[in-house]
């Protein structure tokens, strides 16, 4: 069964440093990973998405994540965080001919001025 | 403006009563889902529609049931079977069932107890 872990409830930064959010991933065959940003009392927008190819992912308001099929992981990477990168952040897999997605349980990013 | 309206906002449900939650889309999408978040627990799938008039059980199915009579609405029905309906409820879209194809999000119902 596909499944999708966050190891971290929470990750605290500071303005300007480089952030990473972890994911880890369970699938049968090769996985198609997502990240998704929620902010307070709003739905999940999309981030960015790996099908296959390169193993860095560029996607949207800065953020990138790195594919590492060796270690299972899809972390979400940005270079220099921003206050208002403060969210929920939830990684998701699904596998080659299942149409759900598995989300992970989320982690909340907190980014100090 | 294309996108995906949830309604409403907030709904209170009281003992033994079903509620409907409304959720419509504009994004020519085939696909849409009923997702249910509680804190602590990400999201969990409630029922999932690839076509008009076709939907599936997700993992949480019990205690609610759906309709898909137009491609635009996918309503989720929370019956007084559901003894724990207290949550966010999120509806989503797709261009297609299809694996790799990101979900747009509704900005959800959020769902509590008389």
């Amino acid at each position: 069964a596909q499944s999708v872990a966050q190891p971290e409830d929470q990750v605290n930064v500071a303005e300007g440093n480089p952030l990473t959010v972890k994911c880890t991933y369970s699938v049968s065959g090769n996985p198609y990973l997502f990240w998704y940003v929620q902010y307070p009392n709003r739905g999940l927008q999309f981030l960015l998405k790996y099908i296959t190819g390169d193993n860095l992912v560029k996607g949207s308001y800065g953020f990138e994540a790195e594919f590492n099929k060796s270690q299972t992981s899809f972390h979400l990477k940005k270079p220099s965080a921003l206050v208002s990168d403060s969210a929920l952040y939830f990684c998701a897999v699904s596998d080659i001919g299942f149409q759900k997605l598995v989300f992970g349980t989320g982690t909340r990013l907190l980014v100090s001025p | 403006d294309g996108g995906i309206t949830q309604s409403p906002k907030y709904l209170f449900r009281k003992e033994g009563q079903n509620v409907t939650l409304s959720c419509e889309q504009n994004l020519n999408h085939d696909a849409m889902y009923w997702y249910r978040q509680d804190p602590g627990q990400g999201l969990r799938l409630i029922y999932y529609s690839q076509i008009v008039n076709d939907f599936q059980k997700g993992d949480i199915a019990e205690g609610y049931s759906v309709s898909r009579e137009k491609k635009e609405s996918f309503p989720l029905t929370v019956t007084s079977a559901q003894k724990n309906p207290t949550a966010f409820y999120l509806c989503a879209s797709s261009t297609s069932g299809r694996e790799h194809q990101p979900q747009h999000f509704g900005d959800g119902t959020r769902l509590s107890i008389l």
